[in-house]
């Protein structure tokens, strides 16, 4: 049972905009330890998306941003592409457990 | 070119052990803090372990704790984890992934599948 709760799943059409909730608490996003994103494509390894709540790594498109703000997280995804259908996970610390804690997992699924 | 590389997965009955590793190349791997994540068929992404680059602090799952163990060889770019007393729940493709920082993995390998099952 994760302690970051997301929807299972957000969908959109082409050129809409989604964003994907990450709900956490008091003793990981909300004790200010930074939340990180990841896109994993169907048979294929996750890819970094955004670290440090809002940092987006080398080649990542600015169609993805992400914020964070008390005990939650937000990855929006702007100009949606088909490329874009796949599952996200956010990921941070937890103070109480004292281990690295992922999401739930969202479906991004482009209409 | 920048890559991790897995290996060592496998069918194995419960109660039995495997050893992964994991072959880095193309970045500094004795600095980088580097980690375990699994994910079992049709489930989410679950974090195992992790290592300090001198390999002198380690951290793991409490489902885990007692039966796994992270180890790495610096001088061979490589990563391991041994498991023992392996279950049904282990059963999962492992990942090992590098750290860039504060738990932000940048570089990931393409797994090894561990199924434990008689």
């Amino acid at each position: 049972q994760s302690v970051l709760t997301q929807p299972p799943s957000v969908s959109g059409a082409p050129g809409q905009r989604v964003t994907i909730s990450c709900t956490g608490s008091s003793s990981n996003i909300g004790a200010g330890f930074d939340v990180h994103w990841y896109q994993q494509l169907p048979g294929t390894a996750p890819k970094l998306l955004i670290y440090a709540n809002s940092n987006r790594p080398s080649g990542v498109p600015d169609r993805f941003s992400g914020s964070k703000s008390g005990t939650s997280a937000s990855l929006a995804i702007t100009g949606l592409h088909g490329e874009d259908e796949a599952d996200y996970y956010c990921q941070s610390l937890d103070s109480s457990l004292n281990v690295y804690v992922f999401g739930t997992g969202t479906m991004v699924t482009v209409l | 070119e920048v890559q991790l590389v897995e290996s060592g997965g496998g069918l194995v009955q419960p109660g039995g052990s495997l050893r992964l590793s994991c072959a880095a190349s193309g970045f500094s791997f004795s600095n980088s803090w580097m980690h375990w994540v699994r994910q079992a068929p049709g489930k989410g992404l679950e974090w195992v372990a992790n290592i300090k680059p001198e390999g002198s602090e380690n951290a793991y799952v409490d489902s885990v704790k007692g039966r796994f163990t992270v180890s790495r060889d610096n001088a061979k770019n490589s990563l391991y984890l041994q498991m023992n007393s392996l279950r049904a729940e282990d059963s999962a493709m492992y990942y090992c992934a590098r750290d860039r920082a504060s738990g932000a993995s940048d570089i990931w390998g393409q797994g090894t599948m561990v199924t434990v099952s008689s």
